[in-house]
């Protein structure tokens, strides 16, 4: 079942904070999170995989609930650089597969 | 160093024609797949390979066969092509099965289809 993603678009200034969610009906085994820029293929920014885990690089981050049912990605301080299409992909148990979310679309503007 | 290279980059041609798509990854993994990213940019698995061997066939339509000759090569050859074969379709690896949900994968940069 594909996981939610919301916002569907967001639209920031440079130097301003995102947040991007992204939901499932099932207690999930892993999230990722990928970027896509226009025209490019996805890169990996980061996986988790315990609940109330939260980890991060540079100045992108994750979190992952509890339940193990949402995860947010947390932009901070946006840069032009972060332009692109965000998608999570949730694994659940028992099948090893990763399932993609509708994509969260972001536009930094200077 | 590319570590997932496909060919071709774009691929034209109209409908009812046979064409295939290659995957070549140098990363040592054992695991590949294909997805289609359509239109609306939902990203969605065909399949996957681990060392060779079949093991995520989705709903797919049985035009599209995939083949992997040894484990760094996987690809797709699609008969009779569709109109709504239309489509980027990325070719990705990871290091080993079940780790497909613990560990990155890794894309190709994308062939885009356009069937006329």
């Amino acid at each position: 079942q594909q996981p939610v993603q919301s916002p569907q678009a967001v639209i920031l200034r440079e130097g301003e904070d995102a947040v991007i969610n992204c939901s499932s009906s099932k207690a999930l085994y892993s999230v990722h999170w990928y970027r896509q820029k226009h025209g490019e293929a996805p890169v990996f920014l980061m996986i988790l995989l315990k609940g109330g885990e939260q980890k991060g690089h540079e100045k992108i981050s994750a979190s992952f609930n509890e339940k193990k049912q949402q995860s947010s990605l947390y932009l901070t301080a946006s840069q032009l650089s972060y332009s692109g299409t965000y998608f999570c992909g949730t694994a659940i148990f028992g099948n090893e597969k990763l399932t993609f979310g509708t994509g969260t679309r972001l536009t930094i503007i200077p | 160093d590319t570590a997932v290279s496909q060919t071709p980059k774009y691929l034209v041609t109209q409908m009812g024609n046979d064409k295939s798509i290659k995957c070549e990854q140098n990363l040592g993994h054992d695991t590949m797949y294909w997805y289609k990213q359509d239109s609306k940019k939902f990203l969605k698995i065909m399949f996957s390979y681990n060392n060779k061997e079949l093991i995520i066939n989705e709903t797919v339509p049985n035009r599209f066969s995939p083949k992997s000759p040894d484990k760094a090569h996987l690809n797709l050859h699609i008969n009779s092509l569709e109109l709504g074969d239309s489509a980027v379709y990325f070719c990705a690896s990871s290091q080993e099965w079940g780790g497909s949900t613990y560990n990155e994968q890794f894309f190709g940069p994308g062939t885009r289809l356009t069937v006329l």
